[in-house]
């Protein structure tokens, strides 16, 4: 069964600072997605980043990007600028080809001004 | 954008009672719907996924005459809670496709 595994469970970065949340998977399967979700305190689920796994190339959104270690099975959150709007809980996240998907534990980000 | 509108956002409701929980999906069709479960500073279980016209399919360990879905068209999948108790309490969440989730439902069972 596939596993997502977030080892931070709270985070805090200077507000303009950079942070990584750091996120591994196991699995077998060779196709899948891995996804970042930010749930802020409206607890309203929103995606911030989706990477395909046959895709080597790491997916980017404006200030947020992602290092995709498929050998590694890692997948990690990179925030750049950090602004107090990014004070969230983040959930990494593995779809498998059944389209279920599978969350982490989160990480806490707090943003210090 | 795609939206999934859930309904209502928080709900109280007494020991022993039902509660509905609606997704809509509002500019589009899903013909499948997912029910998570949120418990406080936790992550997302899923519960069970539901797919228009045919039988729900539950996670192990989720009871399915507690936790009764339909999907009865291709915009709406509903949850019912059954003879609900305190312990049913929690944060229920729908979601259609990876990125479009409903607004989550806050239910408190006294």
């Amino acid at each position: 069964a596939q596993t997502v595994t977030q080892s931070q469970p709270e985070m805090s970065v200077q507000e303009a600072e950079t942070v990584t949340l750091s996120c591994t998977y196991d699995t077998s399967e060779s196709d899948y997605y891995l996804f970042w979700y930010k749930q802020p305190p409206s607890r309203q689920m929103i995606l911030v980043i989706r990477q395909e796994a046959y895709k080597q190339q790491n997916a980017t959104e404006n200030r947020f990007s992602v290092n995709f270690q498929k050998a590694a099975k890692s997948f990690s959150l990179k925030i750049s600028d950090s602004q107090l709007g990014d004070a969230a809980m983040y959930f990494c996240a593995y779809r498998s080809r059944n389209d279920k998907i599978i969350f982490g534990k989160g990480t806490r980000l707090h943003i210090l001004p | 954008g795609a939206v999934v509108s859930q309904h209502p956002s928080w709900v109280i409701c007494k020991s022993g009672t039902s509660v509905k929980i609606e997704c809509r999906s509002l500019d589009f069709q899903a013909t499948t719907m997912f029910w998570y479960r949120q418990f406080p500073k936790q992550s997302l279980m899923l519960m069970a996924t539901s797919n228009e016209g045919s039988k729900a399919t539950y996670e192990q360990g989720v009871e399915k005459d507690k936790f009764l879905i339909n999907h009865a068209s291709l915009t709406l999948s509903t949850l019912t809670v059954t003879s609900a108790h305190p312990e049913d309490s929690s944060f229920y969440i729908c979601s259609a496709r990876e990125a479009f989730f409903g607004q989550g439902t806050r239910l408190t069972v006294v």
